[in-house]
């Protein structure tokens, strides 16, 4: 099973501070992923990350920048958070085989409140 | 980026009742469709990877189908169940591996 962990669950901030979240693989998947889920809209991409320093943008990726600087590691910041920024975040990786267009594989969510 | 659509945006059916819904994209300019299923207060998971024309996937009571020259996939559940209520979710994926998901169909099975 891939092992995937979102830190932190559960987030309360206020307007203007900075956020970081945290998507930690155990295996070495290629193809890593932020969304957020907004009603209405399903699953938004923000950014996605192809290898080690290699992310593109996603649908929604104003607000938002990325990091990864270890395979195991992508990292989403929220550089000065915002009401529109309330929602929750799920981190994926695709569990294919390189170069396949495989299932992806998600965490169990990051809900995070700006007030 | 391609846009997905679904529909319908919610569906209420009877405990046995088969029932359809379909996610349709404007071209084939894509590797691959994925259909997800995501409960309440879970996580999507993945139902079937497609990737062909013609492509038929079943798994259970569940089966999807693909048609690229025409732009859709349905997704078929027969005899539905209570436990199928969920949002189901088609994804397009793109040039790079990007994943482009539609805005869900909601399916509600009242027993």
């Amino acid at each position: 099973d891939a092992g995937i962990t979102q830190s932190p669950r559960h987030k309360v901030t206020e307007t203007g501070t900075p956020v970081t979240l945290r998507c930690h693989q155990t295996e070495n998947h290629r193809y890593m992923y932020w969304y957020r889920q907004d009603p209405g809209h399903g699953l938004r991409l923000i950014h996605y990350s192809y290898g080690v320093k290699d992310t593109d943008k996603g649908e929604v990726s104003d607000g938002y920048s990325v990091s990864r600087s270890k395979t195991e590691d992508f990292l989403l910041t929220l550089e000065s958070a915002t009401s529109s920024q309330t929602s929750v975040y799920f981190c994926a990786i695709s569990i294919g085989q390189e170069g396949d267009t495989g299932e992806l594989f998600f965490g169990e969510g990051s809900r995070l409140t700006v007030l | 980026i391609l846009n997905v659509e679904q529909s319908p945006q919610s569906l209420h059916v009877q405990e046995g009742d088969s029932t359809n819904f379909t996610c349709s994209f404007p071209s084939s300019n894509f590797y691959a469709l994925h259909w997800y299923r995501w409960e309440t207060a879970k996580s999507p998971e993945a139902l079937f990877v497609m990737t062909l024309n013609g492509d038929e996937k079943k798994k259970g009571r569940i089966s999807a189908t693909l048609n690229t020259k025409e732009g859709y996939s349905y997704l078929y559940i027969k005899g539905s169940q209570p436990e199928d209520s969920a949002t189901y979710l088609c994804a397009l994926v793109e040039y790079g591996n990007k994943l482009v998901f539609g805005a869900g169909t909601i399916l509600r099975v009242k027993s």
